[in-house]
């Protein structure tokens, strides 16, 4: 069975860009959460879709978005880069909303 | 005060040592504990998945909880050159879905 998928491995862009970063969940997954990574802080819950649906986000600003589509695959987008936004994303997908979760192997975003 | 904190480490053991992992949190309402292993540069691994207080095993690794303490324990019986990896504690609400991690634990296990 395929585990979590992500793309691309590494991302870079300057400041006041835009990122989008995808993710495609194990088959039969329905819940894509998105967790960032940052040097230092651990992982931080940023947003989390389940049937197509954002049903929850962390304590992160707007200009960090997403959505989920009818294939439950995910993308995250970025606007407006920040330095400080440098760090690994992390996707993880559940069979069901509260189930155990499963997580890919990131994207490393670089904003120089 | 962070809701989880976990002891940054490193910890550096030999191989067949018992190793202790530890976490404790603030949050009363958390009820699901886990554990996943980190290799460098990789996604984080579930190790171990538990509800409420109790124990569980599974092969070399027990992972213990104790809510009136707020304290979760990893041991790895054992161990090998191959556990050489960053743990990381993380928990959970009932009714909620975002994961609350510690920081990480970097453990090196040496031959």
């Amino acid at each position: 069975e395929a585990g979590v998928t992500q793309s691309p491995t590494h991302l870079i862009k300057t400041r006041g860009q835009q990122a989008t970063l995808r993710c495609s969940p194990i088959s039969g997954h329905t819940s894509v959460y998105w967790y960032q990574q940052a040097l230092g802080l651990g992982l931080q819950f940023l947003l989390w879709y389940d049937e197509g649906e954002e049903r929850n986000r962390g304590n992160f600003p707007p200009r960090f978005s997403g959505r989920q589509f009818p294939n439950y695959s995910s993308e995250l987008n970025v606007n407006a880069l920040e330095l400080e936004d440098s760090a690994l994303y992390l996707c993880a997908s559940s069979s069901t909303a509260r189930d155990k979760q499963f997580f890919g192997p990131g994207t490393r975003l670089t904003v120089l | 005060q962070k809701e989880v904190e976990q002891d940054p480490g490193p910890l550096s053991v030999p191989e067949g040592a018992i190793v202790s992992l530890n976490c404790t949190y603030s949050n009363s309402a958390f009820q699901y504990f886990m554990w996943y292993r980190q290799y460098s540069r990789k996604g984080p691994e579930l190790l171990m998945y538990t509800y409420s207080s109790g124990n569980k095993e599974d092969g070399r690794f027990t992972a213990q909880v104790d809510k009136s303490s707020k304290y979760i324990s990893l041991f790895i019986r054992d161990s090998q050159p191959s556990d050489s990896a960053t743990y990381l504690c993380a928990m959970s609400a009932a009714g909620a879905n975002n994961l609350f991690f510690g920081t990480g634990t970097r453990l090196t296990v040496i031959p």
